[in-house]
């Protein structure tokens, strides 16, 4: 079956750094990979998405790149903020239609 | 409101009792996923229903979990003979399953076998 690792586990990053989420996977068949963002005792919520025909996708400080050669994407935050702090979840759209979702990356932004 | 919601919001048990999760979805959205996360893991897939029909069961779910959606509405998930590693978060999403699309994920049910 489809399978998701993300990395890294935890990152630590000052106001106003970037912050780089990596996954890959295993399905070359998979075409849809969205990102998902859970506050701490809240839901997971979508931030962004791509999809396989396009290399790179940007929503004001968010950004989504992907490699399907490679089998791999990445989340870039830019411009962080101590709002941006949650858990972070790639995911991939696996055979059937259902969503396989990575470990999770708890990101913090120091003030 | 009318995002997906899910009852009850917490659950205590005690081991071998059964209990059951109710999921209301979106009121037009014809996918239903249950998902389990346990502390510092992603959601874990565990099944979903486009309409009332049931199209997965993860190979890790054990017999003493069932999920139904009898009229492709509203879901209810099952757990029997309650262990302690039943001890997560049950996640319910819903989607409209027109293609590839986002999740609308409850608040979700926790449930504690002690």
């Amino acid at each position: 079956g489809e399978n998701v690792e993300q990395h890294p586990s935890t990152l630590s990053v000052q106001e106003g750094d970037s912050a780089v989420i990596k996954c890959t996977y295993s399905d070359s068949a998979s075409n849809y990979f969205p990102w998902y963002k859970q506050e701490l005792g809240k839901r997971p919520q979508l931030i962004i998405d791509i999809r396989s025909n396009v290399g790179e996708k940007k929503d004001q400080r968010i950004a989504v790149t992907l490699n399907k050669t490679a089998k791999h994407f990445s989340l870039h935050i830019t411009e962080t903020q101590p709002e941006d702090s949650a858990v972070y979840f790639c995911a991939v759209l696996g055979w059937g239609g259902k969503l396989i979702f990575g470990q999770g990356t708890e990101l913090s932004v120091k003030p | 409101d009318t995002g997906v919601s899910q009852d009850p919001r917490h659950k205590i048990t005690k081991r071998g009792q059964n209990v059951t999760f109710r999921c209301d979805p979106i009121s037009e959205h014809n996918r239903l996923y249950w998902y389990r996360q346990t502390l510092g893991q992603g959601p874990e897939f565990l099944t979903y229903f486009q309409n009332e029909a049931q199209l997965e069961k993860s190979r890790l779910l054990s017999d003493r979990f069932s999920a139904e959606r009898p009229k492709g509405s509203f879901s209810t998930l099952e757990i029997q003979r309650t262990e302690q590693g039943d001890s997560a978060m049950y996640l319910c999403a819903s989607s409209s399953g027109q293609g590839p699309g986002e999740l609308f994920f409850g608040e979700g049910s926790r449930l504690t076998v002690l």
